[in-house]
């Protein structure tokens, strides 16, 4: 299965600044089958991003991500409150899909 | 709107099984696979397979081989989750998603906790 790595672990910042998430892959990721999702505590998960750098419905052109074949990154350009929450990448190129372990973005 | 409605926390003995139900409403689920994704406490997020609605064909990751069953009530518009053998590894919360057959899940339930505690 392809195991996905997230960096960094936990990430502090302020608001308004800008943060960068990576995700790495263990194999290719064929056809940037790569997703993002936020999850805030005691909710479930958000779509953010589908096929690797495609903002879902509704969300905010703050993020953006790219990335293709083992390496993946989210940004968000000008972190508001509300973005303080855990990023998770998606693999749903080969089953079984896999998630990372998250990153956590905390206010600094 | 779409919705993903879940049955509500369950508390159950080592050994147990547990049905988690996911009802949709707002939209037509035709075309569409439900997923189940849980999420232990304080950890990430693990894939248990998905249920194509419309043939009933399912897929399950091979951790949970064996253990689960995904099923539908097409009549109720209700997909459901079993879990057998229940151990306390099994304690998490656990979400039912929607997929429109590209691999990505755009909406979720709000979340089924299950305890397993002796």
């Amino acid at each position: 299965e392809i195991v996905l790595t997230q960096s960094p672990g936990t990430l502090s910042l302020s608001p308004g600044e800008r943060a960068t998430l990576s995700c790495r892959a263990s194999q290719s990721v064929s056809s940037s089958f790569l997703a993002w999702y936020q999850q805030k505590p005691g909710q479930a998960p958000r779509l953010l991003i589908y096929g690797a750098s495609h903002r879902a419905t509704g969300i905010p052109d703050r993020f953006s991500a790219s990335g293709s074949v083992t390496d993946f990154t989210l940004t968000i350009s000008r972190l508001e409150p509300e973005d303080f929450a855990v990023y998770y990448c998606q693999q749903y190129a080969s089953s079984p899909q896999t998630f990372g372990q998250g990153t956590k973005v905390e206010i600094k | 709107q779409v919705q993903l409605v879940q049955s509500g926390a369950e508390v159950k003995k080592p050994g147990a099984s547990v049905k988690v139900s996911c009802k949709a409403s707002g939209s037509t689920f035709s075309g569409y696979y439900i997923h189940w994704v849980r999420q232990a406490p304080g950890q990430g997020l693990e894939w248990m397979g998905w249920i194509n609605p419309n043939n009933g064909d399912t897929n399950y990751a091979q951790k949970f081989q064996g253990r689960v069953t995904m099923t539908r009530d097409t009549s109720l518009i209700t997909d459901y989750m079993e879990l057998t053998s229940l151990t306390s590894d099994d304690t998490a919360v656990y979400f039912c998603a929607r997929d429109r057959r590209e691999g990505w899940f755009d909406y979720w339930g709000q979340g089924t906790l299950v305890t397993v505690s002796s």
